[in-house]
């Protein structure tokens, strides 16, 4: 059972470069999210889509955009990455908010380190 | 304003005794707290929750505590295991356009000592 992939696990970039983070997952949920942790911290909410079509902006989504791109995928962009985007970016999924608990579940994370 | 509080950053007990990991929240809309345990260089793994209008939950050696009026929870394992040893957040969920949007704590660091 694959659950949630993330690629890629690790990155470095330079300041000013783009990329994109991808994630999918095959448990055909509707909601899926994009969090970032640093260290000693939690994590913290960037973007999230709750269905197939729609995405909205979490606590932290200042520096980037997302696509869902279907049901299973929901990609994370960097346009411009900066020194302030290093840390470890985890992409997680549940089934509807109305249907339970809502408990998320997570890739492996991608550890980001922008030089 | 941190909106989901672990103030414990770390605790150590010992094979077989009782573990207490707290979380205090601020906002009265959440509707599901939910615990997740993660291992160094994984994701977070979901471990037990609790809704909003119940004050217990128990799976196993979990039991999961709601104190609404204080807003406080806490997590008892019983007995702990050195394989308990991790991370702990508390998170705390609303519903906002049918997704759950979970906000979580720093995080608890449990040590099980054998």
């Amino acid at each position: 059972n694959a659950g949630v992939t993330q690629t890629p696990k690790f990155q470095v970039l330079k300041t000013g470069q783009s990329m994109t983070l991808q994630c999918a997952q095959d448990m055909n949920h509707n909601s899926m999210y994009w969090y970032r942790q640093d260290p000693g911290m939690g994590l913290r909410l960037i973007y999230y889509s709750a269905s197939e079509g729609t995405t909205d902006k979490g606590e932290v989504p200042n520096g980037y955009n997302v696509s869902r791109l279907n049901k299973r995928e929901f990609s994370l962009r960097l346009e411009s990455a900066a020194p302030s985007q290093t840390s470890v970016y985890f992409c997680a999924s549940s089934e509807t908010a109305r249907r339970g608990t809502g408990e998320l579940f997570f890739g492996e994370g991608s550890r980001l380190t922008v030089l | 304003d941190q909106q989901v509080k672990q103030n414990s950053p770390s605790l150590s007990v010992q094979e077989g005794r009782i573990s207490i990991l707290n979380c205090d929240y601020t906002n009265s809309m959440f509707d599901y707290f939910l615990w997740y345990k993660k291992y160094p260089a994984e994701g977070p793994t979901f471990l037990i929750s609790i809704s909003s209008i119940k004050d217990k939950n128990e799976d196993g050696r979990f039991t999961v505590f709601l104190n609404k009026s204080a807003k406080h929870l806490s997590l008892h394992i019983v007995p702990s295991q050195p394989g308990d040893s991790a991370v702990y957040f508390c998170a705390a969920r609303v519903e906002l356009r049918n997704a759950g949007k979970s906000t979580f704590g720093d995080g608890t660091t449990l040590t099980v000592k054998p």
